[in-house]
């Protein structure tokens, strides 16, 4: 079955700092959407990306879709406190409509 | 714009009784998604609704059901709960027409099983 890695599980950075976040799938992917939660609350759609090198930026993250639609990065620059959170990568599962997988999620903290 | 309203925020049951959770989506979205976040299984889809039908449900069994109105909006029930339904619910909606389609989800509700 299709299953989403995401890496680091948690990172804690400077204010101020870049950093990445990955997503890697088993299989090919045919969409990849970016979510931020803060805990226990609803999910904040960042971006979704769907043809392979695509890249989108929104305010101060990026984010990528490789060649390959394999794997995805999330790329914050210059990190501020209100981006700590989890970011949740998520994708279509194959042969079910409807239904996105979900990465187990990077846990943000960002120092001030 | 109004985003995706879940109720209620918080819902405390004991071991046996029925639950209902209630989703009103972006207006203008036809399609509801239930999704199940429990503490460390991650997020699982549950159920997709589209046009009043029921087109795709996950891996849970029958005691979870929904039904989706004529206005869109969207209510998971939830019978016979069990401990392990404890968990957060989270409801999503989407524009129809398209494959694949943006999930914009809802704040949550906080189910837990005593």
């Amino acid at each position: 079955s299709q299953e989403l890695e995401q890496s680091p599980q948690s990172l804690i950075v400077q204010e101020g700092k870049n950093l990445t976040i990955n997503c890697t799938s088993s299989k090919t992917l045919y969409g990849l959407y970016w979510y931020k939660q803060k805990y226990g609350e609803g999910l904040i759609f960042l971006m979704m990306l769907q043809k392979g090198g695509e890249e989108k930026s929104h305010e101060k993250i990026t984010a990528k879709l490789d060649e390959k639609k394999q794997q995805s990065s999330l790329h914050i620059t210059a990190s501020q406190p209100s981006h700590a959170g989890i970011y949740l990568c998520g994708a279509p599962r194959r042969g079910s409509q409807g239904n996105l997988i979900f990465g187990k999620g990077t846990k943000l903290s960002v120092k001030p | 714009e109004a985003g995706v309203t879940q109720s209620p925020t918080h819902l405390i049951k004991t071991r046996g009784q029925q639950a209902t959770l209630r989703c009103s989506p972006i207006s203008g979205h036809t399609s509801v998604y239930w999704y199940q976040q429990a503490l460390g299984l991650g997020l699982q889809f549950l159920l997709w609704y589209d046009e009043g039908e029921e087109r795709n449900r996950g891996n849970f069994p029958p005691r979870f059901s929904g039904r989706q109105f004529p206005n869109y909006s969207s209510e998971l029930n939830v019978n016979a709960l069990e401990l392990e339904d404890s968990a957060l619910y989270l409801c999503a909606s989407s524009s129809g027409g398209k494959v694949y389609n943006e999930q914009f989800f809802g704040p949550g509700t906080r189910l837990t099983v005593l």
